[in-house]
């Protein structure tokens, strides 16, 4: 099956430092990468649309700036969360959509990040 | 815009009984699709199941089982035989089936399987 894989699955950094999350699509090309952000016991909030080749379509209310969405080729995506402040602490989760298959086929989820700002 | 509304934020099920988590939505669409994911302690999502709007017939997958009710927008996940496995965050999803629609989750449902 599908296989997404985000690394790292945790990291702790310091106030004022920036991390990267890496999302890969091992087994398919993926164009389209999507980022979520999960608070404890929420939802996941959707955060941006990473196209490959292009510049990423952000949600309302998500800082451009804060957090940059690079999908350089069509196997990785990169968030990376800049000059982090503890209220970034949170669950990111990538997910990606075979490009050979339609919009609306089920999305392949990582396992997310765990992201601690002390 | 779409919304999907998980009415139950925690539910408990004793092992081998049937429990059904609800899901309601709202769309102007006629054509979209529906999937109940899973996400247990390891925080990894689970497709569970799927269901395509213009089908009328639910879709099930082994011991789980959805009742689409397009009319009333409703999208219910049945259980059955539940096990200690079953324990974890259930989310409704929704996709439109224009070109640029992303998924929307609804707040889940806690589903606990006590020992």
């Amino acid at each position: 099956g599908a296989v997404v894989s985000q690394h790292p699955s945790w990291v702790i950094c310091k106030s004022g430092t920036s991390v990267k999350i890496e999302c890969r699509s091992l087994d398919f090309q993926a164009t389209t990468m999507f980022w979520y952000r999960q608070f404890p016991k929420q939802s996941l909030m959707l955060m941006a649309t990473s196209n490959e080749g292009s510049k990423a379509t952000y949600e309302q209310g998500v800082e451009k700036d804060k957090f940059l969405i690079n999908h350089a080729s069509l196997t990785l995506s990169t968030l990376t969360v800049t000059s982090a402040h503890p209220e970034d602490s949170s669950f990111y989760i990538c997910s990606a959509r075979d490009h050979a298959s339609s919009y609306n086929s089920p999305l392949h989820f990582g396992n997310g990040t765990r992201l601690t700002v002390t | 815009a779409q919304t999907v509304t998980q009415s139950q934020p925690e539910m408990s099920v004793q092992e081998a009984e049937t429990v059904t988590l609800s899901c309601t939505y709202d769309t102007s669409e006629n054509n979209y699709y529906l999937f109940w994911y899973k996400q247990p302690p390891s925080r990894q999502m689970i497709l569970v199941i799927r269901q395509e709007a213009y089908k009328q017939q639910n879709a099930t997958e082994n011991r789980f089982s959805v009742n689409f009710q397009k009319a009333a927008k409703s999208f219910s996940l049945k259980i059955s035989d539940s096990q200690l496995g079953d324990t974890a965050m259930y989310f409704c999803a929704f996709i439109g089936v224009t070109g640029y629609s992303t998924l929307t989750f609804g707040k889940g449902t806690m589903l606990l399987v006590p020992p």
